[in-house]
């Protein structure tokens, strides 16, 4: 089945450490992939975006078509990078243009 | 509105019970999203619409479940005879265009059957 795959449901890392949220996809195809981002109490918003190739926060995500990944990377975590983190991605292929499909979801929790 | 608004925010209902769940999404955007958000099961996708037609409904659970969308604006989501797992919160979601644009999110409605 065609999908959006976050093995991770918990990270947990102390401040400073490096930190990676692993996502990886089964479409075919380039599909267009994002990072959505969850603080506690405040509304599901976008984080980045692959096409942007941006920086937002210190986090960063490759493309790596081969693998079909899309991890989010960031060198040095901080507390407040504590929440929820959803893959994202609108298939390729006419048939389901629109359709935003997510990630499971991991919860990253930064230790002080 | 500045975003996308859902009403009401908490609802809890009696087992066997219809539901509406109500989202104006931010003027403008012609897709509109639908997505169920449990524990442990991250963001299950329900729905969505382009203008009022909606491409896609085969994330609907059940046929208990059904949505609408009129003046290519506001959008409903009806439970019918509500059931204990359907006890959750709804978020929905608004964007520009259909594909590879940002999607804004509503605050969500936590529904609670009992």
């Amino acid at each position: 089945a065609q999908r959006v795959t976050q093995p991770e449901k918990l990270l947990s890392v102390f401040k400073g450490a490096p930190v990676e949220l692993k996502c990886n996809y089964s479409y075919s195809g380039s599909p267009e992939l994002f990072w959505y981002v969850q603080y506690s109490r405040q509304r599901l918003q976008l984080l980045l975006r692959h096409i942007s190739r941006e920086s937002i926060k210190g986090f960063t995500a490759d493309l790596n078509k081969g693998e079909t990944s899309f991890h989010l990377k960031k060198p040095f975590a901080q507390e407040e990078d504590s929440a929820m983190y959803y893959c994202a991605l609108y298939p390729p292929g006419s048939s389901n243009t629109g359709k935003l499909i997510f990630g499971q979801g991991t919860t990253l929790q930064v230790k002080p | 509105g500045a975003g996308v608004s859902q009403s009401p925010s908490n609802k809890v209902t009696e087992k066997g019970k219809d539901v509406e769940l109500r989202c104006d999404p931010i003027s403008g955007h012609t897709a509109l999203y639908w997505y169920r958000q449990s524990l442990g099961q991250g963001l299950e996708f329900l729905i969505y619409f382009q203008g009022n037609s909606a491409p896609d409904k085969s994330g609907l659970p059940s046929d208990r479940f059904s949505a609408e969308r009129t003046g290519g604006s506001v959008s409903t989501l009806t439970i019918q005879r509500t059931q204990q797992e359907d006890s959750a919160v709804y978020l929905c979601a608004s964007s520009q265009q259909a594909q590879g644009t940002e999607a804004f999110f509503g605050q969500g409605t936590r529904l609670t059957v009992v």
